[in-house]
């Protein structure tokens, strides 16, 4: 069963710090992996989705990596500003079929302090 | 530009009432599903549809019914509300096409109660 984590679960930084989220998964048999963003009492937008035959996207001061052997993606944000606070969640699709689901993350809780 | 409209925003239910959670979305989507939002849990899946009069388990089927009559909505059933229940429940949908490497769009939410 796949399983994916995020550490930290919060964290706090100043703003125009430059930031990595972490997010884990424990099969690397995936299709792709989202990022998304959910802003308290809102739903979620996704951010970037990267397919399995790729190792990076970018998207304005984010990106995103992949290193499927590993298990693991990386979401970089640049020069973080006090609109960037919410909490950010990745998941895997596990194939490239109707049935296949996406497995989330709990999310990583990010606050950018003015 | 709507996107994925849920309804009601918020709802409290006794234990054993049935309700409906409405799910709308205006992109001609084909694919849409449910999902609940626990803490300690993540996101699951409860049902899905990959196109109208077609519909699927998900992760967390049980208590749930769905229908899919037709392409814009996505109604989710509560039949006998148990405090189980209790959750967010969150409507998404994609378009299909040549792949899955598109994005999920979500709903803002149903915060749902169950006493």
């Amino acid at each position: 069963k796949q399983e994916v984590t995020q550490i930290p679960a919060a964290l706090s930084v100043p703003e125009g710090e430059n930031l990595v989220l972490n997010c884990s998964f424990t099969d690397s048999a995936i299709y792709n992996l989202q990022w998304f963003r959910q802003d308290p009492g809102k739903g979620l937008t996704s951010l970037l989705l990267i397919q399995s035959s790729q190792r990076e996207q970018t998207s304005g001061r984010l990106n995103a990596s992949l290193d499927k052997s590993s298990g693991r993606s990386t979401l970089y944000i640049a020069a973080s500003q006090p609109g960037d606070s919410a909490t950010y969640l990745c998941a895997v699709r596990r194939g490239g079929t109707s049935g296949s689901r996406l497995t989330f993350g709990e999310g990583t809780q990010l606050t950018v302090n003015p | 530009n709507a996107g994925v409209t849920q309804t009601p925003k918020f709802q409290v239910l006794k234990t054993g009432q049935s309700m409906t959670l409405q799910c709308a979305q205006d992109m001609n989507h084909e694919y849409m599903s449910w999902y609940r939002q626990d803490p300690g849990m993540g996101l699951r899946l409860i049902h899905y549809s990959v196109g109208a009069g077609i519909t699927d388990q998900g992760e967390v089927p049980n208590g749930y019914n769905v229908s899919r009559s037709t392409t814009e909505d996505f109604p989710l059933r509560l039949l006998s509300a148990a405090p189980s229940q209790t959750s967010v429940y969150f409507c998404a949908s994609k378009t299909r096409g040549a792949s899955y490497n598109s994005p999920l769009h979500f709903g803002n939410g149903t915060r749902l109660t169950v006493t």
